[in-house]
This record gives structure tokens, C-alpha cells and sequence, in this order.
């Protein structure tokens, strides 16, 4: 089975500076795909990033990058810039070639002015 | 275009009572899926469809649990003899294909038992 663990519960950054989100997962598989879901108070799950883990190279969408270190099974989440409308929950998930997301617990990130 | 919706918003129900929840997939979306929010258990995936077929159902958490999906398109997930343990904000996604492709999120559906 798969795990995947977001070692901090709560993490608070203030607007403007960056903020990096941990994320580690175990599997035997080779081939997988990882994903950081954002989800806001009104509860829609939004996709932020996704990374395939055949890529060597590092997935980006504009102030949101990824650390992909497939040895380590590690998948941190690093947002530039905050905003305050980064303020969310942050889940990590993992999917093998089948169809089922395996969550992290989630991070609770706020943005303060 | 459209993305997935779901419906009711939020749902009270007393214990005992049935409830139906919906989803309405993205437009040629072919997979769907039904994930369970709750603060104990994190997020839990509950049942998969391909087209109308559900090739697994290992995550629905009792047999008072049920799902359909007709037409390739509407989802109804059934719970039947509602328990309190069966509160919990219900997540419906859809993705083109399953597998690799991204999956794409509704709102959800509180569901708040008495």
C-alpha cells in the first residue's frame, strides 16, 4: 500500500516571502504520479501542481515549484511570493497507474499581511 | 466550461434516514470517482467508475453504502440507515481517462447527521 505523509500539520508564512511544504510518500512502484491539491474554506479541491515521476525535471506553474526527489521519495511544495489568497489547506497525493489519489493528512498554510 | 458540481451543498439528515448525494461530472469525462472528508480519516477514495461500470468498489466503508452512474454522466452515491459516523463532507472528481489523468474536483456535499 501507499502512504503519504505531510510531516507539518499547520504552517504560517507572511505575504510576499516563500514557504516550502514537505511532503514524503512510500511505494514499491516504479511508475507515479504526484500531485499538490489546494483546498479553501469554501472546500473546492484545486489542482496547484502535478509531477510525473518518470521526469526528471522539476514541475512548475508560475509561483508554485516542486522538489521532486524520487530516491528520497520526497515531493515538496514551494510557493514564491504568498499571497494571501494562497491561505488553504495543501494536500499531497499520489497515484500509481491506476485511479485512486492516496491524500497526505494536509497543511494548513496562512498567509498573514 | 463547466467543471464537476455536486449536489445538495449540505445535507441534515437524522440518523436512520436515507440520503442521496449527486455529481455531475465534467462534460466527456469518462472517470469518476467518490472520495469521503472526514476530520478522523483525512480523505478516503470510496468508489471508481469507468463509463458506467464501478471496477472497484473496496473503499465504500459498508454495504449500506451504494453508487450508480447512468448515461456515462450523472453519479448518485446512496446511503442508507444513515449513521452518525457517516457525517463527513462527500468529494466528487472526474478525470478524462482514469489512471494518470489529473482528476478534477466538485465542491462537495456536507452531510451532517443528527
Amino acid at each position: 500500500a501507499q502512504t503519504v505523509t505531510q510531516s507539518q500539520p499547520e504552517m504560517s508564512v507572511q505575504e510576499a516571502e516563500t514557504v516550502t511544504l514537505s511532503c514524503t510518500y512510500d511505494t514499491s512502484e516504479n511508475n507515479y504520479y504526484l500531485f499538490w491539491y489546494k483546498q479553501p474554506p469554501s472546500r473546492q479541491m484545486i489542482l496547484v501542481i502535478r509531477q510525473e515521476a518518470y521526469k526528471q525535471q522539476n514541475a512548475t506553474e508560475n509561483r508554485f515549484s516542486v522538489n521532486f526527489q524520487k530516491a528520497a521519495k520526497s515531493f515538496s511544495l514551494k510557493i514564491s511570493d504568498s499571497q494571501l489568497g494562497d491561505t488553504a489547506m495543501y494536500f499531497c497525493a499520489f497515484s500509481n497507474s491506476g485511479y485512486a489519489l492516496n491524500f497526505g493528512k494536509g497543511t494548513s498554510l496562512l498567509v498573514t499581511p | 466550461g463547466a467543471g464537476v458540481s455536486q449536489s445538495p451543498s449540505n445535507k441534515v439528515t437524522e440518523k436512520g434516514k436515507d440520503v442521496e448525494l449527486r455529481c455531475d461530472p465534467i462534460s466527456g469525462h469518462t472517470a469518476l470517482y467518490w472520495y469521503r472528508q472526514s476530520l478522523g480519516q483525512g480523505l478516503e477514495f470510496l468508489i471508481y467508475f469507468q463509463g458506467n461500470s464501478a471496477p472497484d468498489k473496496s473503499g465504500l466503508p459498508s454495504d449500506r453504502f451504494s453508487a450508480e452512474r447512468t448515461g456515462g454522466s450523472v453519479s448518485t452515491l446512496t446511503i442508507q440507515r444513515t449513521q452518525q459516523e457517516d457525517s463527513a463532507v462527500y468529494l466528487c472528481a472526474s478525470s478524462v481517462g482514469g489512471g494518470k489523468d489529473t482528476q478534477y474536483f466538485g465542491p462537495g456535499t456536507r452531510l451532517t447527521v443528527l
